[in-house]
């Protein structure tokens, strides 16, 4: 199973907001809407930020918004922080039941 | 609030097996899926496999069919897992995760580093 696609690495300036995609295969993806997303601080444990493709656990910022269209989905992070530097990394759940990440996208906040 | 408290780390030569403990409070085991997760030095996440509270369904990513070994401890709630035949490029932060069958990870241990060397 071959990683998801998200770029490398994304910028913008603190009150900006960016988007990160993450592309995959129909096999990927599928008609689920299992896409969940990540954050990442360096020597840190992943964070759960998104879940099924939208929705947001407790506590997490409404700055914070996920959506898909087709074999892509997107991860937009508006009113952009210092503390939002960090590695993003989406995952969805694919049609053999396995689980595959993407690749992670390094967020630098200029 | 919930917890997974995972052991220390591990120093291993190639050849042999190691086995990360994942103890849970907080939260009803019996409940939730167990994921385990690991990163390479500097790399990305790389899902590994799950097993269901029971022991019922265990579902592994094709690379580590013959290696992993994923067991849960319902009396404990502690999961389990094993690799065998370490390799080099084995080296990994390893850490398990709340959820599985819910589709997505919504509480992590705090990572367990592995390190093959000879």
């Amino acid at each position: 199973q071959s990683a998801l696609t998200q770029p490398a690495s994304v910028s913008g300036s603190p009150g900006q907001s960016i988007t990160i995609s993450c592309t995959g295969s129909s096999s990927d993806f599928g008609s689920y809407n299992y896409i969940s997303w990540y954050q990442q601080h360096p020597g840190g444990v992943p964070k759960l930020l998104i879940y099924d493709v939208g929705n947001r656990p407790s506590g997490v910022s409404n700055r914070f918004s996920g959506s898909k269209s087709g074999n892509t989905a997107s991860l937009t992070i508006s009113g952009l922080r210092a503390d939002d530097e960090a590695d993003y990394y989406c995952s969805s759940y694919t049609t053999t039941a396995a689980v595959v990440f993407g690749g992670g996208t390094k967020l630098t906040v200029l | 609030q919930v917890k997974l408290v995972q052991s220390e780390m591990e120093a291993k030569k190639p050849g042999a097996s190691v086995k990360v403990t994942c103890k849970t409070s907080g939260y009803t085991f019996g409940s939730y899926d167990i994921t385990w997760v690991r990163q390479a030095p500097g790399q990305g996440l790389e899902w590994m496999g799950r097993v269901s509270p029971y022991n019922i369904e265990i579902i592994r990513a094709q690379k580590f069919q013959g290696r992993l070994i994923m067991t849960a401890d319902i009396d404990t709630s502690t999961a389990y897992l094993e690799l065998r035949n370490l390799r080099f490029d084995d080296t990994a932060v390893y850490y398990c995760a709340r959820g599985g069958s819910q589709k997505y990870f919504d509480s992590w241990g705090q990572g367990t580093l592995v390190t093959i060397s000879s």
